[in-house]
């Protein structure tokens, strides 16, 4: 089986951009979450999502947005980039939604310059 | 004060070694994770539960829900096993995703 993969892995920004994030579950798992990862913060939730709707949301500014296709690939949006935007952002996977097992993807390492 | 608490930070330990890393938490869980995470980014996980205790190769994992700790125990430690270790917790109800550790950096020496 396939892991989850990401795409892009890296992407450079400038302030005040958007960037696109994309993310593809294992074959079957219908919940894509996504973390944001930072030297200073470490791991946060930013959402979830299940059969297309959000779940749950994490605490982060609505610039930080996502969405669920019919077939589970996942995307995340981020508008007007900040300096503080920079970070890996990894998505996950899982069977259930809720915490349950989750499988992560390598993750997408964003630089706003 | 955070809500899920790893002790040490950093270990640095000898090869053969038996290691143990320490989690605390301070919420109503569903279950609790243990991630590894190896440079570059990728995450693994390693073990999710939510009572007693698992083992997987050379890895135990245990939890204690009355006094809200777990316990991550690598046996006959190996240099490949360098990496960083996170604890993360299900909040009850499923809600919020997960929380997570500041992890812990373990380097072990041959």
């Amino acid at each position: 089986k396939a892991g989850v993969t990401q795409t892009p892995r890296y992407l450079i920004k400038t302030r005040g951009q958007q960037v696109t994030l994309s993310c593809s579950p294992i074959s079957g798992h219908r919940s894509v979450s996504w973390y944001q990862q930072t030297p200073g913060q470490g791991l946060q939730f930013l959402f979830e999502y299940f059969s297309e709707t959000q779940r749950n949301k994490g605490n982060f500014p609505g610039r930080f947005s996502g969405r669920q296709f019919s077939n589970s690939r996942s995307e995340m949006n981020v508008s007007t980039l900040e300096l503080g935007d920079s970070a890996l952002y990894l998505c996950a996977s899982s069977f259930t939604p809720g915490g349950g097992e989750q499988f992560f993807g390598p993750g997408t390492r964003l630089t706003v310059l | 004060k955070n809500e899920v608490e790893q002790s040490p930070q950093n270990l640095t330990a000898q090869e053969g070694e038996f290691i143990t890393i320490n989690c605390s938490y301070s919420v109503g869980i569903s279950a609790l994770h243990w991630l590894q995470q190896h440079p570059g980014g990728g995450i693994v996980s390693l073990f999710m539960l939510s009572s007693g205790k698992k083992k997987h190769g050379r890895l135990i994992a245990t939890i204690n829900i009355q006094e809200k700790h777990s316990s991550l125990h690598i046996t006959a430690s190996h240099p490949r096993d360098s990496a960083v270790y996170i604890c993360a917790v299900s909040k009850g109800g499923g809600a919020d995703g997960l929380t997570f550790g500041k992890g812990t950096h373990l380097i072990i020496q041959p």
